[in-house]
């Protein structure tokens, strides 16, 4: 079965940390890709996205990812954090097959030391 | 604006008491979904439409009803809820016209049944 695999569940920065969330992905097919952020309170808004061309996509908020098909990974990067982005963060695949569903890691939920 | 409204965003019920939370969505998809967010779990699929009278279950379909009569609205039925239902749901929508689409979510809606 397709699943979506975040490395840390929960993740403490200071400001100005550089950030990197591991996610990986099982499906062998074609995928789109997906950073979604959730504020505390909140619903989830589009980080980026990756559908094709340039691996590394840039998204809102200074984050960009990372798309490395030979390892199945879609990796989240921040050069330097701020307490702003205290949030939880999922990463999501949408597989491309029959059921064109969408799915979602477990989240990481980031915490930014001010 | 284009948008994915849930009503209500909070609901307190009583075990076996039939609920309806309701979806609706401004952007003409065809693709709706609900999802159930629970802590170290991530967002699990519980239905999805991909159009019209068009329904199909997700990971985590027991005790849920849905139904797709219009296509903007996609209702999520509890006919008797427990209290393992007691959970975050979010609404979603997509165009599934053209290759790479992104999902848009609801507010959500925050249930407790007890």
């Amino acid at each position: 079965a397709q699943s979506v695999s975040q490395h840390n569940h929960h993740v403490i920065l200071s400001e100005a940390a550089s950030l990197e969330l591991g996610c990986n992905y099982s499906y062998g097919g074609t995928v789109n890709l997906f950073w979604y952020v959730q504020y505390p309170g909140q619903h989830l808004q589009l980080l980026l996205k990756y559908f094709s061309g340039d691996p590394l996509v840039k998204g809102i908020k200074g984050f960009e990812a990372e798309f490395i098909k030979s390892k199945f990974s879609f990796n989240l990067r921040k050069p330097s954090v701020q307490w702003s982005d205290t949030a939880e963060y999922f990463c999501a695949v949408n597989v491309m097959n029959r059921d064109d569903k969408i799915i979602f890691g477990k989240g990481t939920r980031l915490h930014i030391l001010p | 604006e284009a948008q994915v409204t849930q009503n209500p965003r909070y609901l307190i019920t009583v075990t076996g008491k039939k609920l309806t939370v309701t979806c609706s969505q401004n952007m003409n998809h065809e693709y709706m979904s609900w999802y159930r967010q629970d802590p170290g779990l991530g967002l699990r699929q519980i239905y999805y439409s991909m159009n019209v009278e068009v329904t199909d279950k997700g990971d985590v379909p027991e005790g849920y009803k849905v139904s797709r009569k219009e296509k903007r609205n996609f209702p999520l039925i509890l006919e008797s809820p427990s209290p393992n239902q007691t959970s975050l749901y979010f609404c979603a929508s997509r165009s599934t016209w053209g290759l790479n689409t992104e999902a848009f979510f609801g507010q959500g809606t925050r249930l407790t049944v007890v």
